[in-house]
C-alpha cells in the first residue's frame, strides 16, 4: 500500500531563516507531487506540483521553492523565512486516473 | 473552467441527528468529486468520491453524497451524527493532475 510521510511535523523558525520541509511516498512509482499551504481560517492554496523528477511548476509567485530530486522525493525550501510564510503545509501524491489525492499529515510552520 | 462552491462555512448539529454539509460545482465537462475531511493539525483524509459511476456514493464512517447533474451538487449526508464528525470538510472538483479546485471548507460543530 502507499504511504506519505511529511516532516518535520511541527517547527518554529525566526524571520530571515531558511527552511526545508521534506516530504517522501512509498508504495508507488512516478507520482504526481504537491506542496498545499492552509493559512489560518483558509482553504487549501496549491503552491507547487510536479509531474516528475527535477520538473517543477509554481502555481503563486512566493518566497518558497520546491525541488524533486528523486522521483519520491519533495522538498520545500526558503532561502529567508518571512511572517507570512507561516501556516499549515501539506504534501500530497495523486492517482494520475482518478485525480484523488492523498496527503501527508502536514507540517506547521511558526515564523517570529 | 472548473469552480467548488461550499455553501456553509459553519454548520452546528446535535449529536444523533442528520449532517447535511452542501457544495455545488461548476464544469464544462464531466467532473470526479471528492470530499475530504481534516481534523485539527492533520492531513486530509479522503470520505468519499464520485467518477461517473453510481450517482450515489458512499463513504467512510456512515458518509455518502449525491451526484444531481442538474442541480450541479454533490452535498455530503449523514443520517447521524457523531461526536468525533466534528472536523472541516472539504469539498474538491478535478479533471484529475493539476486542475483541482478545493472549496473553502465547512466546519462541522457537533453538540452533545
Amino acid at each position: 500500500s502507499q504511504t506519505i510521510h511529511q516532516w518535520p511535523a511541527t517547527l518554529v523558525q525566526p524571520v530571515g531563516s531558511p527552511l526545508s520541509l521534506e516530504c517522501t511516498v512509498e508504495g508507488t512509482s512516478n507520482p504526481n507531487l504537491y506542496w498545499y499551504r492552509q493559512a489560518a481560517g483558509r482553504g487549501l492554496q496549491l503552491l507547487f506540483y510536479s509531474v516528475g523528477i527535477g520538473q517543477i511548476s509554481s502555481e503563486v509567485p512566493q518566497n518558497l521553492s520546491a525541488s524533486r530530486p528523486q522521483d519520491r522525493q519533495f522538498i520545500l525550501s526558503s532561502k529567508k523565512l518571512l511572517l507570512s510564510d507561516s501556516g499549515f503545509y501539506l504534501c500530497a501524491w495523486s492517482n494520475r486516473d482518478t485525480g484523488e489525492l492523498f496527503f501527508g499529515e502536514g507540517s506547521r510552520l511558526t515564523v517570529l | 473552467a472548473q469552480s467548488v462552491t461550499q455553501l456553509d462555512s459553519h454548520v452546528s448539529v446535535s449529536e444523533g441527528t442528520p449532517v447535511l454539509l452542501r457544495c455545488n460545482y461548476s464544469s464544462s465537462y464531466s467532473p470526479s468529486l471528492f470530499w475530504y475531511v481534516q481534523h485539527p493539525n492533520k492531513g486530509l483524509q479522503l470520505l468519499l468520491k464520485y467518477t461517473s459511476a453510481a450517482t450515489l456514493v458512499k463513504g467512510i464512517n456512515g458518509f455518502e453524497a449525491e451526484f444531481k447533474k442538474s442541480e450541479t451538487s454533490f452535498h455530503l449526508t449523514k443520517p447521524s451524527a457523531h461526536m468525533s464528525d466534528a472536523a472541516e470538510y472539504f469539498c474538491v472538483v478535478t479533471r484529475g493532475g493539476f486542475k483541482t479546485i478545493f472549496g473553502a471548507g465547512t466546519r462541522l460543530f457537533v453538540k452533545a
